[in-house]
């Protein structure tokens, strides 16, 4: 069974700019979440989808945004990135409760 | 809301020493709690995950987790610790709805040869 796949691995985008990250879920998985892993700041909860629709999102300004396609893939769009921005960036899917999340290896983006 | 802790930010053992990493949690109801370890530079993986039944919870490569409600605390242990378990180490809780997982601030673990 595949696992979660992210892509690309590793970007390096200026400031201003603007990135779009892709997450594929396990097949079967519905559920898509975003997290954002800073340097010192750990792992913060970006966004959710489910079956098309964004559930929740945590903290982030709206120049966070994103989307899930009818295949349950997901994109995670940063416009007018900022240099805090740099950060891992981890996709992970599942049916969630207590089955847990699976995780991709995420993308590395650099802000510079 | 739920919280997760982990006092421990690093912690140094010898390899062959056993190891516990401390995680208290934070949650109006019976909670959901997990472990992951991420390797540098990857993403995270499941080492084991508690929601109902016995309190000694078994996971993968040889970890193993105890709940205890009355102190709040979902603590990770290993009898014995292996070069290759350096790596920092995630304990989370997850919500009522089973859908938002909370992290703790995450503990660096390095093993000493």
């Amino acid at each position: 069974e595949a696992g979660v796949t992210q892509s690309p691995t590793h970007l390096i985008k200026t400031r201003g700019q603007q990135v779009t990250l892709r997450c594929s879920p396990i097949s079967g998985h519905t559920s898509v979440y975003w997290y954002q892993q800073a340097l010192g700041l750990g792992l913060q909860f970006l966004l959710w989808y489910d079956e098309g629709e964004e559930r929740n999102r945590g903290n982030f300004p709206p120049r966070f945004s994103g989307r899930q396609f009818p295949n349950y893939s997901s994109e995670l769009n940063v416009n007018a990135l900022e240099l805090e921005d740099s950060a891992l960036y981890l996709c992970a899917s599942g049916p969630g409760g207590d089955y847990g999340y699976t995780f991709g290896s995420g993308t590395r983006l650099t802000v510079v | 809301a739920q919280s997760v802790t982990q006092p421990d930010i690093h912690i140094t053992v010898s390899e062959g020493a056993s190891l516990e990493l401390r995680c208290n949690y934070s949650y109006g109801a019976t909670p959901y709690l997990f472990w992951y370890v991420q390797s540098p530079g990857q993403g995270l993986q499941l080492l084991l995950k508690y929601f109902s039944g016995d309190t000694l919870v078994q996971g993968i490569k040889g970890f193993e987790a105890e709940f205890k409600r009355s102190q709040s605390s979902f603590n990770l242990r290993k009898p014995s610790v292996h070069w290759s378990d350096a790596a920092e180490y995630f304990c989370a809780v997850v919500n009522n709805a089973g859908n938002m997982l909370t992290f703790g601030g995450g503990t660096r673990l390095m093993v000493k040869p």
